[in-house]
């Protein structure tokens, strides 16, 4: 049973550029949750999606959107990217919305703006 | 102020030995909690969820008290393998994780 997958795993990126990350969650879980996690600090919640909207919304700007297809599968859009978005990005599924069941993380894809 | 605030360390203890530390919340209407261990450069992973009757797993006890928004982790006979950051985690509509606690254990 696969878990959560994401890609890419690692990528650099410059300033001023888009970035699409993408995130598959684990069978028979249909809530997507990302989180953003800099150098030393716990992760911060970006959004959450279900049922293919987003649901809540973290302290972040609209530079950072996101989309969930049918199939439960997620991307986070990251547009105008700064030196400051360099960080892991989570993503996380949960098989309800109302995460009393607990999360699985992905791996993570670790984001480089230069 | 924070959502989680953790202790943070970092705790550098010998095999064997016991170590605990704690995280305040501020949210009362935080519905479920969490510690989640994280290694170095991987993604989290849930370490035990935390009742508010307190609960063991093995050599892990967690404990919750509400009426304070404290959440504590005390982890008996340190093994080499406990070395990791352990974050505090509590629940509302989202996952808040506090900053992490890291823990090295030394031979």
């Amino acid at each position: 049973d696969a878990g959560v997958t994401q890609s890419p795993t690692h990528l650099i990126k410059t300033r001023g550029q888009q970035v699409t990350l993408r995130c598959s969650p684990k069978s028979g879980h249909d809530t997507v949750s990302w989180y953003q996690q800099a150098l030393g600090q716990g992760p911060q919640f970006i959004f959450q999606y279900y049922e293919e909207e987003e649901r809540q919304r973290g302290n972040f700007p609209d530079r950072f959107s996101g989309h969930q297809f049918p199939n439960y599968s997620s991307e986070l859009n990251v547009n105008a990217l700064l030196l400051g978005d360099s960080a892991l990005y989570l993503c996380a599924s949960s098989p309800k919305g109302d995460g009393v069941y607990g999360y699985t993380f992905g791996s993570g894809t670790r984001l480089t703006v230069v | 102020r924070k959502e989680v605030e953790q202790d943070p360390g970092p705790f550098n203890v010998p095999e064997g030995a016991t170590v605990a530390f704690n995280c305040t919340y501020s949210n009362s209407a935080s519905q479920s909690f969490f510690w989640y261990r994280q290694d170095c450069r991987k993604e989290p992973k849930l370490l035990m969820s935390v009742y508010s009757s307190g609960n063991e797993d093995g050599r892990f006890t967690a404990q919750l008290n509400r009426a304070s928004q404290y959440i504590s982790l005390l982890i008996r006979d340190s093994k080499l393998s406990d070395s990791a950051t352990y974050l505090c985690v509590v629940n509302v509509y989202k996952l808040s994780f506090g900053a992490g606690t890291t823990v090295t254990v030394r031979a």
